[in-house]
């Protein structure tokens, strides 16, 4: 069965870089029918899609945070990561990984079908 | 900017039926998936691309799209129903967009 888990530092100080990794066991990324996203929920707010990467390394990244968001993939290591820089209190929120079922996620076909636990990540 | 709009919230009784709206900027012509969130856990997605119904989510979640708004019923609603409900949708300008979240209620 496909699990993800994601993993980082719970506490990032403001103007510095959060980083996180998401483990996928149970499967592989090398799958051609998904990709592989990150996605936000600050406290008591609605979930926020932050990008998506594909086993080759295609990124697609939500444009209000493309500036400042890099996704990158680790096949060997079946694991995909997120580095969110020059970080304030408004990127203080839960960060869920979750494949996205579709191979190619821009023009809107894909969704999230598996989803890791998610961890909270507070700027501070 | 595209963004989706839902109501706040919304009340069932058991055994009955809720319908719950997504409006956006020509939904219609776009894919809607809807996305279950129990307080503390990940969200599960009940429906995509519409109208599909992934493997193991209930037959009594339902989705609609022939136009704006966008709508997710639930037939029969049960208590571990309650939860809140989130639309998504893509659009060139945003990528992909969440609703505001309607929290159901089974009173």
């Amino acid at each position: 069965q496909l699990q993800l888990q994601e993993s980082g530092p719970g506490l990032v100080k403001p103007s510095e870089t959060l980083s996180l990794t998401c483990t996928v066991s149970g499967g592989s990324l090398r799958s051609n029918n998904y990709n592989w996203g990150w996605i936000r929920q600050p406290p008591g707010r609605r979930l926020e899609w932050i990008g998506s990467i594909y086993h080759s390394g295609s990124t697609y990244i939500n444009p209000s945070l493309e500036s400042r968001v890099t996704i990158s993939v680790d096949t060997a290591k079946n694991e995909f990561s997120l580095r969110l820089t020059s970080v304030t209190a408004s990127d203080t929120a839960v960060y869920f990984c979750a494949r996205q079922s579709g191979q190619s996620c821009r023009g809107g076909s894909c969704h999230s079908d598996v989803w890791g636990q998610g961890t909270t990540v507070t700027v501070s | 900017s595209f963004e989706l709009t839902q109501p706040p919230s919304v009340s069932v009784a058991p055994g009955q039926t809720v319908s719950i709206t997504c409006s956006g900027d020509q939904l219609g012509d776009k894919y809607v998936s809807w996305y279950q969130q129990k307080p503390g856990q990940s969200p599960v997605v009940v429906i995509y691309q519409d109208n599909k119904r992934p493997s193991g989510i209930p037959e009594r979640f339902s989705g609609s799209n022939s136009g704006n708004p966008a709508t997710l019923t639930i037939s029969e609603t049960q208590a571990m129903d309650e939860a809140d409900y989130y639309c998504q949708a893509w659009d060139s300008s945003t990528a992909y967009v969440f609703g505001s979240g309607t929290q159901v209620s089974v009173l």
